[in-house]
């Protein structure tokens, strides 16, 4: 089947360790995004990427870096300089052109350092 | 950057119409209006989303007033698999960038049985 598959579901880190969150989608979609969302709040981006290896920081893209070596990829890593780490954080690839295109998005991974 | 005001919580009873307002009063001609939903601890997923006519698919309908300021989501016959977040964005043109992809805090909509 079709989807984003992002991996691993549950992360436990400790702190000033840096991690790194997959992504994977095979809808072959240009565009991927990353969101973060804290609890009872809305979706903020992180990075997105419109094209192989071209990305750009969204709203709160410090301490996070990604790359886009590969069309299906977009890994997220969670680096020991973001200063409030534990979150839900959600992968999202699109198809169609950014206005009117639909977001596809993954089943979350829930990050929580200790 | 246009923005979105939605009311944050609303109840309604199973088998019931449930109508979602979405004020954007700062919306521009080029704007699209987009509806996810978020269902608890899952990534959104698309509902439905128009430019300036009422839309229908087999999720919802979506009214948009003349003048474009302000939309509402219709769910025709609401079931408890509908208790969700709602979030309704804003989409500019091809040249937009990042703009309106940003989700707010959106509705969080309670089915009672």
């Amino acid at each position: 089947d079709g989807g984003i598959t992002q991996s691993p579901k549950y992360l436990f880190r400790k702190e000033g360790q840096n991690v790194t969150l997959s992504c994977e989608q095979n809808l072959n979609h240009d565009a991927m995004y990353w969101y973060r969302q804290d609890p009872g709040q809305g979706l903020r981006l992180i990075y997105y990427s419109q094209i192989v290896n071209d990305f750009q920081k969204g709203d709160i893209a410090e301490g996070y870096s990604v790359s886009r070596e590969k069309k299906e990829s977009f890994p997220l890593t969670v680096t020991s300089a973001q200063k409030n780490p534990t979150a839900f954080y959600l992968c999202a690839s699109m198809r169609g052109q950014v206005n009117t295109g639909e977001l596809f998005f993954g089943e979350g991974s829930r990050l929580t350092v200790l | 950057d246009a923005k979105t005001t939605q009311p944050n919580s609303m109840e309604s009873n199973e088998e019931e119409p449930v109508h979602l307002p979405c004020n954007h009063s700062t919306i521009s001609g080029t704007d699209y209006i987009h509806w996810y939903r978020q269902l608890p601890s899952q990534g959104p997923e698309y509902v439905i989303h128009g430019l300036t006519s009422n839309v229908n698919n087999r999720m919802a309908s979506l009214a948009i007033a003349e003048d474009r300021k302000s939309s509402t989501l219709i769910l025709h016959r609401a079931t408890l698999r509908d208790a969700a977040v709602y979030y309704c964005i804003l989409r500019d043109g091809p040249g937009g960038g990042a703009d309106g992809l940003t989700f707010g805090k959106g509705t969080h909509l309670i089915i009672q049985p």
